[in-house]
């Protein structure tokens, strides 16, 4: 079973509805991210939290919020989509230190139309 | 301001055509770097962390090095597996928890 999980892994929705993206992990990291990938500009950071009292805002977190429901599950909504919010969004956890590589999820690839 | 810069943006090569793909960065007091691995449609996966200048890591046919200005993913004599983008990212200066990643160089490996 994989590590890091995200649900869903597609979706096609429209301008104006609130989604909301998953993340489960079983690696027992504490802290947990939210990025989003575009073509030609990389993973840029939206949401991340240290610990499940811990909350901050990433590069570009307007049009995003999150809600870290226990250690293991870190939830991304969009409250009214926007078709340029169509892109891959991951999902990545870390163990607690300076030099901590990131475990990233499988994705999910949203449209907003 | 923290920067990643990755270059060549897509590199072609046949199949036992060694080469280097370069990540320059610009932060303050450089506490690692990490490469990674991203295959279309899935998300990044850890390949290597390099702590300090001079260190190196190998993993198959992958050799990364490390300079206080720069790092290098030298692949030797790749396959067609080795087809994927590769990332690299370094903590930000505000946050060591936090990764500033470059763009990425898409590799193609030809038969």
């Amino acid at each position: 079973d994989a590590d890091v999980t995200q649900t869903p892994r597609n979706r096609i929705t429209k301008t104006g509805k609130r989604i909301m993206l998953e993340c489960s992990q079983t690696k027992g990291h504490d802290r947990m991210y939210w990025y989003r990938q575009d073509p030609g500009l990389g993973l840029r950071l939206i949401y991340y939290s240290f610990d499940v009292k811990d909350i901050n805002k990433g590069e570009i977190s307007d049009g995003y919020s999150v809600s870290r429901q226990a250690q293991a599950k870190f939830s991304l909504s969009l409250e009214s989509a926007i078709p340029n919010q169509t892109a891959l969004y991951f999902c990545a956890t870390s163990v607690q230190g300076a030099y901590n590589e990131q475990f990233f999820g499988p994705g999910t690839r949203l449209t907003v139309l | 301001e923290d920067q990643v810069t990755q270059s060549p943006e897509a590199l072609r090569l046949q199949e036992g055509e060694s080469s280097s793909l370069n990540c320059s960065y610009t932060v303050s007091g450089l506490r690692g770097l990490f490469w990674y691995r991203q295959d279309p449609g899935k998300g990044p996966e850890f390949l290597f962390t390099l702590y300090s200048a001079g260190e190196e890591k190998e993993k198959e046919r992958l050799k990364a090095t490390l300079t206080k200005k720069e790092s290098f993913l030298h692949i030797t004599a790749p396959k067609p597996e080795d087809s994927a983008t590769y990332l690299c990212a370094v903590p930000k200066t505000d946050s060591w928890g936090k990764l500033q990643f470059g763009a990425g160089t898409q590799v193609v490996v030809t038969p």
